[in-house]
């Protein structure tokens, strides 16, 4: 079957480095996507990694493994608006031409003073 | 502005009832989808849509339904055939091309039957 395993919560202090990482089981591999999600809003797109690598987009960044099935997303200097939930995500590797997404539970992040 | 817009951001219904949740885009996305968000669940998807008068089931369809007529269009249904309705439900749309496409998403919908 097809599974994505996140941690529960995460705390990190504001100014600080926090990693979040993402690991995966499917019977292939098509793309690997990180969203934000703030209390009661809306997730926001982050990044999109799907070959091995660090893509780096200003304060954030993700990295991604498929050897391992492994990715993380890599937070610097830290602010308290950073406190959200971080949603990984996957492509449906039978989802042929269509843009389904298995989805992880999400990791919830709190930034402290 | 291009965006999602889903209303109302809050709805209440007496169960029993259906209820229809609008989701409209001006993207000129293919691609739609509907999703759920339960507390501790994640996301998990209901119907999605890759071209007009086309839809497929998701992971959990029993007790929705939708249509998809226009292209800037997605409604969902909440039948009262669905057990536990009460839930945050999203909707999303993408370019239905490519590989890196992500998913937008609205505002989102909580729905509360009691």
């Amino acid at each position: 079957g097809q599974n994505i395993d996140q941690p529960t919560e995460m705390t990190a202090t504001e100014g600080a480095i926090v990693q979040i990482n993402c690991t995966y089981q499917t019977s292939g591999f098509n793309g690997l996507f990180w969203y934000q999600q703030h209390a009661g809003e809306a997730p926001t797109f982050l990044s999109y990694n799907v070959l091995d690598g660090l893509e780096e987009k200003g304060r954030f960044s993700s990295f991604l493994s498929r050897s391992k099935g492994y990715s993380y997303l890599l937070l610097k200097e830290l602010q308290m608006k950073d406190s959200a939930s971080y949603l990984c995500a996957v492509r449906d590797p039978y989802a042929g031409n269509n843009r389904k997404l298995i989805w992880g539970l999400g990791t919830s992040l709190a930034v402290n003073p | 502005d291009g965006g999602i817009t889903q209303s109302p951001k809050y709805l209440f219904r007496k169960e029993g009832q259906n209820v229809t949740l609008s989701c409209e885009q001006n993207l000129n996305h293919d691609a739609m989808y509907w999703y759920r968000q339960d507390p501790g669940q994640g996301l998990r998807l209901i119907y999605y849509s890759q071209i007009v008068n086309d839809f497929q089931k998701g992971d959990i369809a029993e007790g929705y339904s939708v249509s998809r007529e226009k292209k800037e269009s997605f409604p969902l249904t909440v039948t009262s055939a669905q057990k536990n309705p009460t839930a945050f439900y999203l909707c999303a749309s993408s370019v239905a091309g490519g590989s890196d496409n992500e998913q937008f998403f609205g505002p989102g919908t909580r729905l509360t039957v009691l």
